[in-house]
């Protein structure tokens, strides 16, 4: 069965902090990897794509992404207070690049 | 650009009607999927086109219709509404070829069925 954990939170972090959100999957053949971000009563937005073992930094994030391990992270730096949001992690399933199963998200507060 | 545009914004349906929704696109994508966002549940993927002409189940079809019109259209048939379908809708496409399956989303359908 596929699933996608992640820690509902909240995660509360102090302006200028680096924020840490953390996934967990369970299908060993997922293949691509998405960070997506969800302000309250929007759609969700795509922040980050990872498709092979170790980082990807574009900006302040970074994704990380251990197959092994089954499990793939994002790094917000320099965390600024637009960045409270929902984080959604979300990974492909069933050998299909198109079929995406989604974490249920969480929710990061940045504080000034 | 525009994006991916979704009709209508809002609605509210009674228990036994149908109503469509529609989906566009305007970026050449090639995929396009449906999914509905519920509180403590996720989102999930209802139906999806892999390419025009094409189209797959997900993980929560029933109850669900869909439609590739043509490259840029993609719409969701409710064909009898149950409240259970009281949810906010999600469209979204993708260029669907190696190494470029990101999504991008559209501003979502909230539905009301009672």
């Amino acid at each position: 069965q596929k699933e996608v954990e992640q820690n509902s939170g909240p995660l509360s972090v102090p302006e200028g902090a680096i924020a840490s959100l953390n996934c967990t999957y369970s299908d060993r053949g997922s293949q691509s990897f998405f960070w997506y971000r969800q302000y309250s009563g929007k759609s969700p937005e795509l922040i980050m794509s990872i498709y092979s073992n170790g980082d990807k930094e574009d900006g302040r994030f970074t994704a990380q992404l251990n197959k092994a391990s089954q499990y793939v992270s994002l790094l917000i730096r320099d965390s600024q207070p637009s960045d409270s949001a929902t984080y959604l992690c979300a990974v492909t399933y069933g050998g299909s690049n198109y079929k995406l199963t989604f974490g249920k998200g969480t929710l990061l507060t940045v504080n000034p | 650009n525009a994006g991916v545009t979704q009709t209508p914004k809002f609605q509210v349906l009674k228990t036994g009607q149908s109503m469509t929704l529609q989906c566009a696109q305007d970026m050449n994508h090639n995929s396009m999927y449906w999914y509905r966002q519920d509180p403590g549940m996720g989102l999930r993927l209802i139906y999806y086109s892999a390419s025009e002409g094409t189209t797959d189940k997900g993980e929560v079809p029933n109850g669900y219709n869909v439609s590739r019109l043509n490259k840029r259209e993609f719409s969701l048939r409710l064909e009898s509404a149950a409240p259970s379908q009281t949810s906010v809708y999600f469209c979204a496409s993708s260029e669907g070829t190696p190494d470029l399956y990101e999504q991008y989303f559209g501003p979502g359908t909230r539905l009301t069925v009672t």
